[in-house]
């Protein structure tokens, strides 16, 4: 069956610009979650969709936002954009919510900041 | 802010060497206990959840033991190969800070053949 995709792969974008990132989970698959990796702070979490519903949400600043459509796809967003911002960002599914079972991760979006 | 803790940070091996890592986590409000091996230029895979104090899965040469009440966690690798070069995360899922799972900084393993 498909993975999980993540659009686009790689973007490159300005300072003070958003940016929106698109994640498709695995079919049936109702828990979406984001993840933020840079090499000084390792993988963090970011956020949790359940069902359309934000779960919860990890220590990242109001920019940082999203949402989850009835299909289970789900986007990220991050309005004004700060060079500190130029990460790797998975998001992966899950069969039931994050934390009972395996997350599937997809293949991430390359963010740079210029 | 939960603290997961991974050791030893990198560990380079031989062909055959059987090695071990550790995840330590906090002892409390424990839901469950996340492995994931994470080779280059791929997406993390996931190796096991576990959910039960004492509880050890398998998985080939791959398996991993879990202490709740301390808060530790073993992965083994018997025999390792070249393709188990990867680095390996551990990930606490607590039911009281907010329902996240909280990534170890990881175990990166170079297996020399």
């Amino acid at each position: 069956k498909a993975g999980v995709t993540q659009t686009p792969r790689y973007l490159i974008k300005t300072r003070g610009q958003q940016v929106t990132l698109s994640c498709s989970p695995i079919s049936g698959h109702r828990s979406v979650s984001w993840y933020q990796q840079t090499p000084g702070q390792g993988l963090q979490f970011l956020f949790e969709y359940f069902s359309e519903t934000q779960r919860n949400k990890g220590n990242f600043p109001g920019r940082f936002s999203g949402r989850q459509f009835s299909n289970s796809r789900s986007e990220m967003n991050v309005s004004t954009l700060e060079l500190g911002d130029s990460a790797l960002y998975l998001c992966a599914s899950s069969l039931v919510q994050l934390g009972g079972g395996e997350a599937f991760f997809g293949q991430g979006t390359r963010l740079t900041v210029v | 802010i939960l603290n997961v803790e991974q050791s030893p940070q990198s560990l380079h091996v031989q062909e055959g060497d059987s090695t071990n890592f550790t995840c330590s986590f906090p002892s409390s409000n424990f839901y469950a206990l996340h492995w994931y091996r994470w080779e280059t230029a791929k997406s993390p895979e996931a190796l096991f959840v576990m959910t039960l104090n004492g509880d050890e899965k398998k998985k080939g040469r791959i398996s991993a033991t879990l202490n709740t009440k301390e808060g530790y966690s073993y992965l083994y690798i018997k025999g390792s190969q070249p393709e188990d070069s990867a680095t390996y995360l551990c990930a606490f899922y607590d039911n009281n800070a907010g329902n996240m799972l909280t990534f170890g900084g990881g175990t990166r393993l170079m297996v020399k053949p």
